[in-house]
């Protein structure tokens, strides 16, 4: 069966560099979510996007910012990346009532800024 | 407080023993709650959800709910040495937002 599909899978950046994560989700599925897991944390979420309109916000840093397009991937935009911005971004997607509706993860892109 | 709280482990069991993990939530207004198992640098790979009260089986995993008492757990029989990894408990809060617990790190030894 597809799964959800996350470009790139490795990402090596710089301070105050800026980087952008692409989800594809699972076919049929309206909704996506982005989370961040840091070092040995549990996943934080950030923002989610039901049917091209953003659906919750999270912590999610005023410096990055996210969108749903017309095909349901989605992309997570990240300006002046720090240190701390170091993790493993995973996008999730669901259908239907999301509340209700289990989310499947992708397989994350490991992001390192140095 | 986080609004999921797990005991982090690890829960270190015998190969063929039953494991048994467990999670409180704080926000009564959660509906739906999901178990999670993470192997180390990998994604969250669902195991159960649950949305009522009292127990749901699947195969070796039998999810418990009790919204009286704000408690989930996970019971996982003839536990096998490929069961070790970080179970993930999570609530929906929100509108769809997955609030996760730190997560329990299970071991289970030959």
């Amino acid at each position: 069966a597809a799964g959800v599909i996350q470009s790139p899978r490795h990402l090596i950046k710089e301070k105050r560099e800026t980087a952008t994560l692409k989800c594809y989700p699972i076919p049929r599925h309206d909704t996506v979510y982005w989370y961040q897991q840091g070092p040995g944390q549990d996943p934080q979420f950030l923002i989610s996007f039901y049917e091209k309109m953003q659906s919750d916000k999270g912590s999610i840093p005023d410096r990055f910012s996210a969108q749903q397009f017309s095909d349901y991937h989605s992309e997570l935009n990240m300006s002046s990346l720090e240190l701390g911005d170091s993790a493993l971004y995973f996008c999730a997607s669901s259908f239907g009532v999301p509340s209700y509706n289990e989310q499947f993860f992708g397989p994350g892109t490991r992001l390192t800024v140095l | 407080q986080k609004e999921v709280e797990q005991n982090s482990g690890p829960l270190s069991v015998p190969e063929g023993a039953i494991a048994s993990l467990n999670c409180t939530y704080s926000d009564r207004g959660s509906q739906s709650f999901f178990w999670y198992r993470q192997y180390s640098g990998k994604s969250p790979e669902l195991i159960m959800f649950i949305y009522s009260n009292g127990d749901k089986e699947d195969g070796r995993f039998t999810a418990q709910l009790n919204k009286a008492s704000q408690y989930v757990s996970l019971l996982i029989r003839d536990s096998q040495p490929s069961d070790s990894a970080t179970y993930l408990c999570a609530a929906i809060l929100g509108y769809n937002k997955l609030i996760f617990g730190a997560g329990t790190r299970l071991a289970v030894h030959p």
